[in-house]
Order: C-alpha cells, then sequence, then structure tokens
C-alpha cells in the first residue's frame, strides 16, 4: 500500500516562513492536498491538486508538489496557524491516503 | 448551510456491532463520493471507507475490509457505515467526508463521533 511520511514536529517563529514536507514514492504525478486541524476540532482542506488554495484560505498559504515531495508553505506564520498539518493523497482513483501528520508550533 | 452531521457513535463491547450516520444537507449529496476517516486518540488521520456518488461501488481499507460496510440513501441524503466484529484498536473519533467535485480532496468535514470500543 501507498505510505506518505512527514516530519512529525515543526517550530517557527511568529512572522516566520514554515516549511511542511511530505514524502511519498513518485508523489510528483499524484495530486497531494493538505489539511489543518487544531485541537478537538475537524480537519480543515487548506491546499487541494497540489497548489490551489479553497475560498476563505489566506495566501499565506501555498504548495508545491515534484518528485517525491509535496510541500506546504506558511509564510508570515501567525498563532492561529498553530495545530496538526495532515497531507493526502489517491492510491488508485478512490482510495485515501494520508501521512502521520506533522505539528506546528509557532514559538 | 452545507454541512455533515454524524451519529451513533458510543461505547461497544468487543465483538459487538455498531452503525454510524452521516447526514448531509445545504448541497446535492448524490452528486459526491463519500468517505469516512477515523483518527485514534492521539493519532493522525487513518481512511477508512468510500462510496461512490451513486452507491455502485465501495472500497475499503485493509484494517477493516470483512467487517466494516459502506453504505448510502440518496434519498435520505444519508451515509452509514455498518461496524462488525469491533477490536480494541477501532477505537476512534469517525468522521464523515465530502470528496469535493473536481478537486480531488475532502472539502467538507463532518464534527466527528466517537467510537469506544471496551470491555
Amino acid at each position: 500500500s501507498y505510505e506518505l511520511t512527514q516530519p512529525p514536529s515543526v517550530s517557527v517563529s511568529p512572522g516566520q516562513a514554515a516549511t511542511i514536507t511530505c514524502s511519498g514514492d513518485k508523489l510528483g504525478e499524484k495530486y497531494a492536498s493538505w489539511y489543518h486541524q487544531k485541537t478537538g476540532q475537524s480537519p480543515v482542506l487548506v491546499i487541494y491538486q497540489d497548489t490551489k488554495r479553497p475560498s476563505g484560505i489566506p495566501e499565506r498559504f501555498s504548495g508545491s508538489n515534484s518528485g517525491n515531495t509535496a510541500t506546504l508553505t506558511i509564510t508570515g506564520t501567525q498563532a492561529m496557524d498553530e495545530g496538526d498539518y495532515y497531507c493526502q493523497t489517491w492510491d488508485g482513483s478512490a482510495t485515501g491516503v494520508f501521512g502521520g501528520g506533522t505539528k506546528l508550533t509557532v514559538l | 448551510q452545507v454541512q455533515l452531521v454524524e451519529s451513533g457513535g458510543g461505547v461497544v463491547q468487543p465483538g459487538r456491532s455498531l452503525r454510524l450516520s452521516c447526514a448531509a444537507s445545504g448541497y446535492t449529496f448524490s452528486s459526491h463520493g463519500m468517505h469516512w476517516v477515523r483518527q485514534a486518540p492521539g493519532k493522525g488521520l487513518e481512511w477508512v471507507a468510500v462510496v461512490w456518488y451513486d452507491g455502485s461501488s465501495e472500497n475499503y481499507a485493509d484494517s477493516v475490509k470483512g467487517r466494516f460496510t459502506v453504505s448510502r440513501d440518496n434519498v435520505k441524503n444519508t451515509l452509514y457505515l455498518q461496524m462488525n466484529s469491533l477490536r480494541d484498536e477501532d477505537t476512534a473519533v469517525y468522521y464523515c467526508a465530502r470528496r469535493g467535485a473536481g478537486i480531488d480532496a475532502f472539502d467538507l468535514w463532518g464534527q466527528g463521533t466517537l467510537v469506544t470500543v471496551s470491555s
């Protein structure tokens, strides 16, 4: 089965850029999505189809995907951006796969 | 408004069964594939199952295959997850999630319902 690997944690200072990676075999040939989950809440989609932002997601969130790695970048990170971030792709047409999650701390 | 509302969670003994429901509103339910995703306490997200928009096909994670059945009623705008032969490791918050049309991602999530498998 297909696997996605994320770093367990990332720390960033307020106002700086945060980068979270997601690795998988030939991931660049698939679409990657990213979700933000705050403690006790449901996940929220922040990036889909590698680079696109849903309506209502701030422009400071951006994504890329090439080779074996998808990347979520948050520029000008704010305290409200803290929480867990999950990458996700598809194994086949309809089987979802999630990364293990990355805890983002804004120090 | 556009929303998904899960129900049916609770405490159940190992080996017993439970059925979860997910009521959709505010959009055309029958136009979207629907998924179940779970999250064990303190752990990450795990994809569980999918049912096609018209109910014609399903797929399951290996961890639940043969024990769980996903279905939908496009008249009642409701998604279901029948969980049989429950195990301790099935303890989790179960979310229903909508695959957005043409966006290859889960664009709408329910609030989740907690299933605790314990004797």
